[in-house]
């Protein structure tokens, strides 16, 4: 069983600041990592992929990928009340000839105006 | 983006009814669709994957003649939920991967066995 770990939150920072999730992996061989923002009562929707170690930026996101730790995290700067929600980090991994994901149970984040 | 739609977007039923939910890629086609379940403050557990022309394979633990999946063409799949019980009340959301791999969810079906 592939396994991702989140922790739930709720994460609470100030509007402005800066938001620091992170998420561990199990699988060594993982080779790709994605972020989906999901609002309550709706569906995931993807912010951020990354494959390489090292950051990656998105205007206000910044997604870090540490291999050798096997730990992949999302920053949020100058947060902003529309960010709170729960994100997800996504893992793919491949069974019985599909790709599929396995989701981390999300941390809740709480942007305070 | 590419839009992927489900109907209906909400659902309540008795319990021992069936359900079908629709999963539809609008502007892409699909031959692949992913079917998954999320309970309050939980994360989306993959449930089914859907071929198009060829049986679903079920995750672990996911009973197969109770979630019946049909993948009739490359923009629809239909997941019905038979003898629906108030414990299979849950959000469900299917996704679609286009050719180049990416996934993109419907907009979720909130079901509501009573």
């Amino acid at each position: 069983q592939k396994e991702v770990e989140q922790n739930s939150g709720p994460l609470s920072v100030p509007e402005g600041a800066i938001a620091s999730l992170n998420c561990t992996y199990s699988d060594r061989g993982s080779q790709s990592f994605f972020w989906y923002r999901q609002y309550s009562g709706k569906s995931p929707e993807l912010i951020m992929f990354i494959y390489s170690n090292g950051d990656k930026e998105d205007g206000r996101f910044t997604a870090q990928l540490n291999k050798a730790s096997q730990y992949v995290s999302l920053l949020i700067r100058d947060s902003q009340p529309s960010d709170s929600a729960t994100y997800l980090c996504a893992v793919p991994f491949h069974s019985g000839g599909y790709q599929k994901v396995t989701f981390g149970t999300g941390t809740k984040l709480q942007v305070i105006p | 983006g590419a839009v992927v739609s489900q109907h209906p977007s909400r659902v309540i039923c008795k319990s021992g009814t069936s359900v079908k939910i629709e999963c539809r890629s609008l502007d892409f086609q699909a031959t692949t669709m992913f079917w998954y379940r999320q309970f309050p403050k939980q994360s989306l557990m993959l449930m089914a994957t859907s071929n198009e022309g060829s049986k679903a394979t079920y995750e672990q633990g996911v009973e197969k003649d109770k979630f019946l999946i049909n993948h009739a063409s490359l923009t629809l799949s239909t997941l019905t939920v038979t003898s629906a019980h108030p414990e299979d009340s849950s959000f469900y959301i299917c996704s679609a991967r286009d050719v180049g791999g990416e996934q993109f969810f419907g907009p979720g079906t909130r079901l509501t066995v009573l």
